[in-house]
């Protein structure tokens, strides 16, 4: 149980373009979605939290007009990198947890490798 | 600001030679300390939860362990599979309710066979 999927697994754009990653729970329901970037040998940075129907909850220095983040039903939240630039190439994780089960423990997706050329 | 700071940055072993990784970290007030193990390219894979101090989980050949200022992550008889980073991460209290984590930046552990 608590499997969590996201799409696409790797991706390739060019400067300017706009990039969509989806974040699914397979087998629970996601009240609370987190996206987090991680660079090469470094910790995952939490980048923004969104709740079920509600606008997401960006941390202090990302831009939330350029990483537009949707969490439209309890399935499935969306990462939209907007006008990507190189210096947005990075592992982009969700993670997922079900508040009415435990409001604790996140489940992480297999991640999505942002690359901008 | 809550800090998460993992020992050592990487760790190389032989099979069977046990070691202990080391999370210290500084919170206002712990809700739950938590280990995940990180393979290369994917996303983080949940190994543990702590919430109070004296508290000690096993799985396998892993044992976590919790103190009011760190934690360890005893690993007994390594195999080569247990190849990989591991990460230590700490929720506040002062969180509120979106339950966010602070992660370290974990410590790379390769075991030789």
């Amino acid at each position: 149980g608590a499997v969590v999927s996201q799409h696409p697994s790797r991706v390739i754009c060019k400067s300017g373009t706009s990039v969509k990653i989806e974040c699914r729970s397979l087998d629970f329901q996601a009240t609370t979605m987190f996206w987090y970037r991680q660079f090469p040998k470094q910790s995952l940075m939490l980048m923004a939290t969104s709740n079920e129907g509600s606008k997401a909850t960006y941390e202090q220095g990302v831009e939330k007009d350029k990483f537009l983040i949707n969490h439209a039903s309890l399935t499935l939240s969306t990462l939209t990198v907007t006008s990507a630039h190189p210096e947005d190439s990075s592992f982009y994780i969700c993670s997922a947890a079900d508040r009415t089960q435990d409001p604790y423990e996140q489940y992480f997706g297999p991640g999505t490798r942002l690359t901008v050329t | 600001e809550d800090q998460v700071t993992q020992s050592p940055e990487a760790l190389r072993l032989q099979e069977g030679e046990s070691s202990s990784l080391n999370c210290s970290y500084t919170v206002s007030g712990l809700r739950g300390l938590f280990w995940y193990r990180q393979d290369p390219g994917k996303g983080p894979e949940f190994l543990f939860t702590l919430y109070s101090a004296g508290e000690e989980k096993e799985k396998e050949r892993l044992k976590a362990t919790l103190t009011k200022k760190e934690s360890f992550l005893h690993i007994t008889a390594p195999k080569p599979e247990d190849s990989a980073t591991y990460l230590c991460a700490v929720q506040a209290l002062s969180g509120g309710s979106n339950y966010k984590l602070t992660f370290g930046k974990g410590t790379l552990l390769t075991v030789n066979p």
